[in-house]
């Protein structure tokens, strides 16, 4: 059973397009996360939700609009795509504040190419 | 291709040798901290946690030691082997609730045969 799981697992776009990135876990965590990691291996966060309410928004240009429909999803979406958005696009779940680990549990990440 | 100078910190490390990744921190508030493995390919994947009360926390074939004076974690690997190969990550947890997770520029591994 997969943990978290992300679609697609490729995405090759041209700029100026708007294109979605699902996520879904199956842990019954009640924390999820986007982070960006670029072509240097920088794994930088963007946004996490807390039981469907946004927490952190790092400094995101909203043309990236993050939505929940519930603790289980959280999908990106980003309009006008650019040239710098090109990078893996991964998502995670936790639930802190438990008793013991605090560990995020990543997806396999999305790979964003925009010509 | 990547250019000169943005190349990961890389360690080349014999196979059954033993290695150390080290990694700074930056907030001196940070109490909770963990090593993730990423596999080429593949998302992070937790290997071993730490709090700030303790300084050293062994798992299998891992050791993380934590220095809060000098804000440096360190991941020993006992016996590397070739599935170790993979790009080391630390993270820190400012504090145990904020859900944000700081991680570090990270270190390729690379066991040689």
């Amino acid at each position: 059973d997969t943990a978290v799981s992300q679609t697609p697992k490729y995405l090759v776009t041209q700029m100026g397009n708007d294109k979605s990135i699902k996520c879904e876990q199956n842990l019954g965590h009640d924390t999820m996360y986007w982070y960006k990691q670029d072509s240097k291996k920088f794994l930088k966060i963007m946004f996490s939700y807390n039981n469907k309410e946004l927490i952190i928004n790092e400094t995101v240009p909203n043309r990236f609009s993050p939505k929940s429909p519930d603790k289980a999803h959280l999908n990106l979406h980003i309009n006008s795509l650019e040239l710098g958005d090109s990078a893996v696009y991964f998502c995670a779940s936790s639930s802190p504040g438990l008793a013991g680990k605090n560990e995020q549990f990543f997806g396999p990440g999305t790979r964003l190419t925009v010509l | 291709g990547e250019s000169v100078g943005l190349h990961l910190p890389t360690l080349s490390v014999q196979e059954g040798d033993n290695s150390i990744i080290n990694c700074a921190y930056s907030n001196s508030a940070s109490d909770y901290f963990i090593w993730y493995k990423q596999e080429s390919g593949k998302g992070p994947q937790f290997i071993i946690d730490i709090r700030s009360n303790m300084d050293k926390r062994q798992g299998q074939r891992v050791t993380v030691l934590l220095n809060k004076t000098v804000k440096h974690l360190s991941l020993q690997i006992a016996a590397t082997q070739p599935g170790d190969s993979a790009v080391y990550f630390c993270a820190e947890n400012p504090r145990e609730r904020t859900y944000k997770y700081i991680f570090g520029t990270g270190t390729r591994l690379k066991v040689l045969a």
